[in-house]
């Protein structure tokens, strides 16, 4: 068990550039989530996988940004024509089916648009 | 809908005593879990505690303890004999049972542990 993990740790762009994170789940978690986190505040919940499905999109996910789980393994999300705003930091979490044990956090993708 | 409250935004305590951070909810739901997740400055978020709805008894581990008021819809986090490696911001999170079992974090609290 390796955790969680997220690439790259950081992520300069010039806006209106795309970008493309990635999170390597737990081997044996089905469920995959990401969060966003602005300065200040706790992550809100973006979007989750159950395997390849995404299940639940929130209404923060518009449609500048993009997440796929092929083969239910590791994750992408894609944000195309980026904006100042979207600077934050990218969390991705996993969990097997008992997520009220708690998730596995990935240590996130700091995104800095400039 | 869920809502997660943290009215402090930062609380400092000395080395070696009791410091209890603050959280409310709201949530019409009956199923849910309440959780303590420690932000360091590392960034990875870990869980410290986690809260059935449905137990009475409060919930403890270690140095970590909380006391849930369902009524009242309060979970605060209790550290004790507090530590340096404390430090960090503690964020307080609900879910609810069932779908896709989502938290919803408050604002954080940044914990401050002076020597």
């Amino acid at each position: 068990d390796t955790g969680v993990s997220q690439d790259p740790r950081h992520k300069i762009t010039k806006r209106g550039q795309n970008v493309t994170f990635r999170c390597d789940p737990i081997s044996e978690h089905n469920r995959l989530y990401w969060y966003r986190q602005t300065l200040g505040q706790g992550p809100e919940f973006l979007t989750y996988f159950q395997n390849e499905a995404q299940l639940e999109k929130s209404r923060l996910l518009s449609d500048r940004f993009s997440a796929e789980r092929p083969k239910g393994s590791f994750s992408t999300l894609e944000i195309q024509r980026t904006e100042q705003g979207d600077s934050a930091m990218y969390l991705c979490a996993s969990s097997s089916r008992g997520t009220v044990y708690g998730y596995t956090f990935g240590s996130g993708t700091r995104l800095t648009v400039v | 809908a869920q809502t997660v409250t943290q009215s402090q935004p930062e609380m400092s305590v000395q080395e070696a005593e009791t410091v209890t951070l603050s959280c409310t909810y709201d949530t019409s739901e009956s199923d849910y879990y309440l959780f303590w997740y420690k932000q360091p400055p590392s960034r990875q978020m870990i869980l410290v505690i986690r809260q059935e709805a449905y137990k009475q008894q409060n919930a403890t581990e270690n140095r970590f303890s909380v006391n849930f008021q369902k009524a009242a819809k309060s979970f605060s986090l209790k550290i004790s004999d507090s530590q340096l490696g404390d430090a960090a911001m503690y964020f307080c999170a609900s879910l609810l049972q069932g779908g896709s079992e989502k938290l919803v974090f408050g604002k954080g609290t940044k914990l401050t542990v002076n020597p």
